[in-house]
């Protein structure tokens, strides 16, 4: 059972803009600690896509963009398209499980 | 380009231990900036961390798998492992290695993974 929780699914046409949330705790996201995020293409390892609650690593387009506020974050696409149907993790550190990174629930996008 | 590349068993019976070992090659295993993890996906599931390791041999471990889990580092070969005991159908997934940033926390290179299936 993770401690942070993700939305199973969200979907949206070539174009539009979805948002996957991240809710966490006062041990964790609330604590303070970074939030990253993953994209698991089907079949691949996970790619990390943002990092620091909200930088994208080299070579990641702009559509991407995330935030951090309180004991939540989110990671937002922008301009979404058929490449970005994948699966999507929030990552960060939790103080209260002995030292413990712990991974989202995941969420599905699919472009519609 | 730093790779990561796991290697191990791809079936291992109930109730035995299950070893598998990533190695780490375009860079060192021996940089003080990162630690090096094993995270896993049952078939189907999300992400679950396993453990991590450091140069020096420090680890810390999921607390939910810790009676079952020992990862160790052998920096003359670029490589760790990972030992879980006491395997169950319940631990069939993909094995995945990484490297942590040591103080960002951040998964940036990933293996690309191995299936290990528990069955008799």
């Amino acid at each position: 059972q993770s401690v942070l929780t993700q939305p199973p699914s969200v979907s949206g046409a070539p174009g539009q803009r979805v948002t996957i949330s991240c809710t966490g705790s006062s041990s964790n996201i609330g604590a303070g600690y970074d939030v990253h995020w993953y994209q698991q293409l089907p079949g691949t390892a996970p790619k990390l896509l943002i990092y620091g609650n909200s930088n994208r690593p080299s070579g990641v387009p702009d559509r991407f963009s995330g935030s951090k506020s309180g004991t939540s974050a989110s990671l937002a696409i922008t301009g979404l398209q058929a490449e970005d149907e994948a699966d999507y993790y929030c990552q960060s550190y939790d103080s209260s499980l002995s030292g413990s990174n712990v991974f989202g629930t995941g969420t599905k996008v699919t472009v519609l | 380009q730093l790779q990561l590349q796991e290697s191990g068993p791809g079936l291992v019976k109930p109730s035995e231990t299950l070893s598998l070992t990533c190695t780490v090659s375009g860079g060192s295993i021996s940089s003080s900036s990162y630690y090096w993890g094993w995270i896993r996906q049952p078939p189907g599931k999300g992400l679950e961390w396993i453990g991590s390791i450091y140069y020096s041999g420090s680890t810390y471990y999921n607390p939910s798998l810790k009676s079952r889990v020992t990862i160790s580092v052998d920096t003359s070969k670029n490589q760790f492992s990972l030992k879980l005991s006491s395997v169950t159908a319940a631990d069939t997934a993909v094995y995945y290695c990484a490297r942590r940033w040591f103080r960002e926390l951040r998964f940036d290179y990933w293996g690309q993974g191995t299936l290990v299936t528990v069955s008799s």
